[in-house]
C-alpha cells in the first residue's frame, strides 16, 4: 500500500533563508507526486506536481521539488522564503488517472523575520 | 467557475444529532473526493465517486457514515448519528487532469 511520509511537523526559517521540505512515499508501482500548500481556515492549494517527464517541477511563486525514484522522495525546496510563505506544506502520493491522495502529515512552515 | 462549493462552513450539534455536508464539484469534473482533517490522524480519504458512482469507500469510519451523489452537480456526506470524535474539518475536492481542487471545508463540532 502506498504511504507518504514527512519527517518534520515543523521548520521555522528566517526570512529570506533557504528552506527543504522532506517528503519520501512507499509505493509498490510508478506515482504520481504532489505538494499542496493549506493557509490557516482554508482548503488546499495544489503549489506543484510530478505526472510524468523532467524530475524537477517548479511553481510560479518560486519552490521546486524533484523527482527521485532510486530515493523515493520528492522533497520541496526553495532559495529564499517570504513570510507570507507561512503555512502547512503537504506531499501527496497517487498510483493511478483517478489521482486519489494519500496525504503525508504535513510540515508547518513558519517563516520568522 | 466559482470553484468547489461547500456547505455549511460550520456546524455545531449535539452527539446523537444527523449531521450533512454539502458539496458542489467544479463542473466537468469526473471524480469526487471526500476528505477529513485531524490534528490526530492528518488527512484522511473517506470516500471518492467517479461519474457519480462510488468506487471506493474503505476510508469511510463506520456505518454511521455514508456518502451519496445524486448527480454530477451535487454530493452529501451524512452522519446519523454523531460523535464527539467525528469533530472535524470535512473536505470536499474534485478533479481533472492531474490536479484536484479542494473546497473551503465544513468544520464540524460534535458537542
Amino acid at each position: 500500500a502506498q504511504s507518504v511520509t514527512q519527517l518534520d511537523s515543523q521548520v521555522p526559517v528566517f526570512e529570506e533563508a533557504p528552506v527543504e521540505l522532506r517528503c519520501n512515499y512507499s509505493s509498490s508501482v510508478s506515482v504520481y507526486l504532489f505538494w499542496y500548500v493549506q493557509y490557516p481556515n482554508q482548503g488546499l492549494q495544489l503549489l506543484l506536481k510530478y505526472l510524468s517527464g523532467s524530475t524537477l517541477v517548479e511553481s510560479i511563486n518560486g519552490f521546486e521539488a524533484e523527482f527521485n525514484k532510486s530515493q523515493t522522495s520528492f522533497h520541496l525546496r526553495k532559495p529564499s522564503v517570504h513570510i507570507s510563505d507561512t503555512a502547512e506544506y503537504f506531499c501527496a502520493v497517487s498510483e493511478d488517472s483517478s489521482y486519489k491522495l494519500i496525504f503525508g502529515s504535513g510540515t508547518r512552515l513558519l517563516v520568522r523575520p | 467557475d466559482a470553484g468547489v462549493i461547500q456547505s455549511p462552513r460550520h456546524e455545531v450539534t449535539e452527539m446523537g444529532q444527523e449531521v450533512t455536508l454539502r458539496c458542489k464539484p467544479i463542473s466537468g469534473h469526473d471524480y469526487l473526493f471526500w476528505y477529513r482533517q485531524t490534528m490526530m490522524r492528518g488527512l484522511e480519504l473517506l470516500i471518492y465517486f467517479n461519474n457519480n458512482v462510488p468506487i471506493d469507500d474503505s476510508g469511510m469510519p463506520e456505518d454511521r457514515f455514508s456518502a451519496k451523489m445524486p448527480n454530477a452537480s451535487f454530493s452529501t456526506l451524512k452522519i446519523q448519528p454523531s460523535e464527539p470524535r467525528d469533530s472535524a474539518v470535512y473536505f470536499c475536492a474534485s478533479n481533472v487532469g492531474g490536479e484536484l481542487f479542494f473546497g473551503e471545508g465544513s468544520r464540524l463540532t460534535v458537542l
